[in-house]
């Protein structure tokens, strides 16, 4: 069974410009979260999506949005890029929400904004 | 809101050592207890986790046990291996109207030399 797939893994962006990072799940999972990991903060949770509808979203500002398609895949997008934005951003898939399951991670998208 | 403290380390230990790295959290109810591990440029896999209190979750020879009157979840090890070098997270389960998240400790680094 494939695992959670990031794409790209790493991306380097401008100040100012957006950015779309994308999450493929575990086939037959049907919530996706997503979190952003830096030095400074540690894991933080960003959202989460289950059955195209956002469930749950972390205190970040509205410059960082999210989305789920009917076949479970995600992208989250952040716009007006700034520095402190630079992070790897981790994808996690369950098969279900609100039950203790576990969640299976990808192996990160690294975001650097320069 | 519910938080998540552990020892952030780094922790250097020689191979076949002995290691605890201690957890602790705040949380309404009872939330599930998680450690996780992250390789160097990989994302995170679940090492054990523990539903309820008085649960010991093991696997790969690591232990952990939630404690309620306590309210910690210790990972320990009896002989560690360069293998497990490594971050570990501690994290506790976060439900909030059906949808779940997860929260972080800030995460230890371990080192096991030769």
């Amino acid at each position: 069974k494939a695992g959670v797939t990031q794409t790209p893994r790493y991306l380097i962006k401008t100040r100012g410009q957006q950015v779309t990072l994308s999450c493929s799940p575990i086939s037959g999972h049907r919530s996706v979260s997503w979190y952003q990991q830096t030095p400074g903060q540690g894991l933080q949770f960003l959202f989460e999506y289950f059955s195209e509808t956002q469930r749950n979203k972390g205190n970040f500002p509205g410059r960082f949005s999210g989305r789920q398609f009917s076949n479970s895949r995600s992208e989250m997008n952040v716009s007006t890029l700034e520095l402190g934005d630079s992070a790897l951003y981790l994808c996690a898939s369950s098969p279900m929400t609100g039950l203790n399951t576990e969640a299976f991670f990808g192996q990160g998208t690294r975001l650097t904004v320069v | 809101g519910n938080s998540v403290t552990q020892m952030e380390g780094p922790v250097t230990l020689s191979e076949e050592a002995f290691l605890t790295i201690n957890c602790t959290y705040t949380a309404t109810g009872y939330p599930s207890l998680f450690w996780y591990v992250q390789y160097p440029g990989e994302g995170l896999q679940l090492l054990l986790k523990a539903t309820k209190a008085d649960d010991k979750g093991s696997n790969k020879g690591f232990e952990a046990t939630y404690r309620k009157e306590t309210t910690s979840f210790h990972l320990e090890k009896g002989s560690v291996q360069v293998s497990d070098s490594a971050v570990y997270f501690c994290a506790l389960s976060d439900l909030q109207g059906g949808s779940e998240k997860l929260v972080f400790g800030k995460g230890t680094k371990l080192t096991v030399n030769p």
